[in-house]
């Protein structure tokens, strides 16, 4: 089936640290693959997307590039700040040519951040 | 981008009431809502979809009974949680796909989240 498995957290970093947090997917046919984040007390709110393979999503700093070959769809930031502390969540969804009335984002488990200066 | 909007933001409720949860989406229509509880250790479950002028279909596990959701127009969606018990407390967060390209590419915009509390 469908899946999506990224890196346990928390991750705690340092303040301009290099981030990485890991994600790799499991998926029939061509998905599309998203980063969300949490931030304390709120809702997600979509960071990156990318539909197709080898598409680069970026935002605020953040990358991740849809890797097909290793079905994998990694964020990175090169310099991380406190701002950052927040929980990020791999997604991906199936074209609804595929998924049909059935559509719906299937989720990694999410990876806490904290940043400390 | 677009808007949705959730309400109550939080809610505290004594045991056996029931509680009501809207979303709306702001400025676009909303044609799959989808209903999340979220857990302590921030996993995010499914509890199920609604399609604007259809009936929910809730995931394995979730009580349609108890987790009543109604989406009558393409602006809104309610949660009804019926006879609230101290484990239904929660982190509720509604989500939207609307009509247009970021939906074609599952894209989703999500609520604020709402905090119920069942003493």
């Amino acid at each position: 089936g469908n899946s999506v498995t990224q890196m346990e957290g928390p991750v705690t970093l340092s303040e301009e640290a290099f981030l990485t947090i890991n994600c790799t997917y499991t998926a029939t046919g061509y998905p599309s693959l998203f980063w969300y984040v949490q931030y304390p007390g709120e809702g997600l709110q979509l960071l990156l997307k990318a539909t197709k393979a080898d598409d680069k999503g970026s935002n605020k700093g953040f990358e991740a590039t849809y890797r097909k070959e290793t079905t994998s769809f990694h964020l990175e930031k090169g310099s991380v700040q406190v701002s950052d502390s927040a929980v990020y969540f791999c997604a991906l969804s199936l074209p609804a040519s595929q998924a049909g009335n059935n559509r719906k984002l299937i989720w990694g488990l999410g990876t806490s951040l904290a940043v400390n200066p | 981008g677009a808007v949705v909007s959730q309400h109550p933001s939080w809610v505290i409720c004594k045991s056996g009431t029931s509680v009501k949860i809207e979303c709306r989406s702001l400025d676009f229509q909303a044609t799959t809502m989808f209903w999340y509880r979220q857990f302590p250790k921030q996993s995010l479950m499914l509890m199920a979809t609604s399609n604007e002028g259809s009936k929910a279909t809730y995931e394995q596990g979730v009580e349609k009974d108890k987790f009543l959701i109604n989406h009558a127009s393409l602006t809104l969606s309610t949660l009804t949680v019926t006879s609230a018990h101290p484990e239904d407390s929660s982190f509720y967060i509604c989500s939207a796909g609307g009509q247009g390209s970021s939906w074609e590419v599952g894209e989703l915009f999500f609520g604020e989240g709402s905090r119920l509390t069942v003493l």
